[in-house]
């Protein structure tokens, strides 16, 4: 869904800690999602995935949790850096294979 | 490896004028995705266009229009500009449809288009 952005959620984290940014999605049908970072001025970058019969894959330094029966989706991320800094996205593939966003996330991290 | 890449960067337009946008996927991908992110707004689905079809496009009134090429470059075109089409455009491409093995969607930098 839609957010407007000068109200972003803002996730603010020291380094060297963990951090988890939480997703709601919409679509109990969706088959497939992505957690993606958005640097200032640039493209989404793609972090890692979830295909919907599973509930956790780890990739370098990050998780993605999902749970299909309150219809939630995290992203973990361990030893957070002050390189992590953005805003994070997560998406859903939904009939039509057309990702829906969310709002996004701002994760702010404290040297 | 050569990623998504978009042309022009930047593009200033007048309200009326029309657009046009580029996008090259990663090479051996034919999905292509267009996407609109307004300030302060998320991403919005426009069009996804794979093997030289429109096949899927989002809430957008059909002044935004495209196309993909036999080599699988795209367009994005918008007629009729309106104030409110300043966004960033991005372009993003995936090797077949989207939760298929190894089919995840790379986004490219985007075109800042701004209307005046």
């Amino acid at each position: 869904g839609e957010s407007v952005g000068l109200h972003l959620p803002t996730l603010s984290v020291q380094e060297g800690d963990n951090s988890i940014i939480n997703c709601a999605y919409s679509n109990s049908a969706s088959d497939y999602f992505i957690w993606y970072k958005q640097e200032s001025g640039k493209g989404p970058q793609f972090i890692i995935d979830i295909r919907s019969n599973m509930d956790k894959r780890q990739g370098q330094r990050v998780t993605v949790l999902l749970n299909k029966t309150v219809k939630h989706l995290s992203l973990q991320i361990a030893a957070t850096q002050p390189g992590d800094s953005a805003v994070y996205f997560c998406a859903e593939n939904n009939a039509g294979n057309m990702l829906t966003f969310g709002g996004g996330t701002r994760l702010m991290v404290k040297p | 490896e050569a990623g998504v890449t978009q042309s022009p960067t930047h593009l200033i337009k007048t309200r009326g004028q029309q657009a046009t946008l580029r996008c090259s996927p990663i090479s051996g991908h034919t999905s292509v995705y267009w996407y609109q992110q307004a300030l302060g707004l998320g991403l919005q689905f426009l069009l996804w266009y794979d093997e030289g079809e429109e096949r899927n496009r989002g809430n957008f009134p059909p002044r935004f229009s495209g196309r993909q090429f036999p080599n699988y470059s795209s367009e994005l075109n918008v007629n009729a500009l309106e104030l409110e089409d300043s966004a960033l455009y991005l372009c993003a491409s995936s090797l077949g449809r989207l939760a298929g093995l190894n089919t995840e969607a790379f986004f490219g930098q985007g075109t800042r288009l701004t209307v005046v």
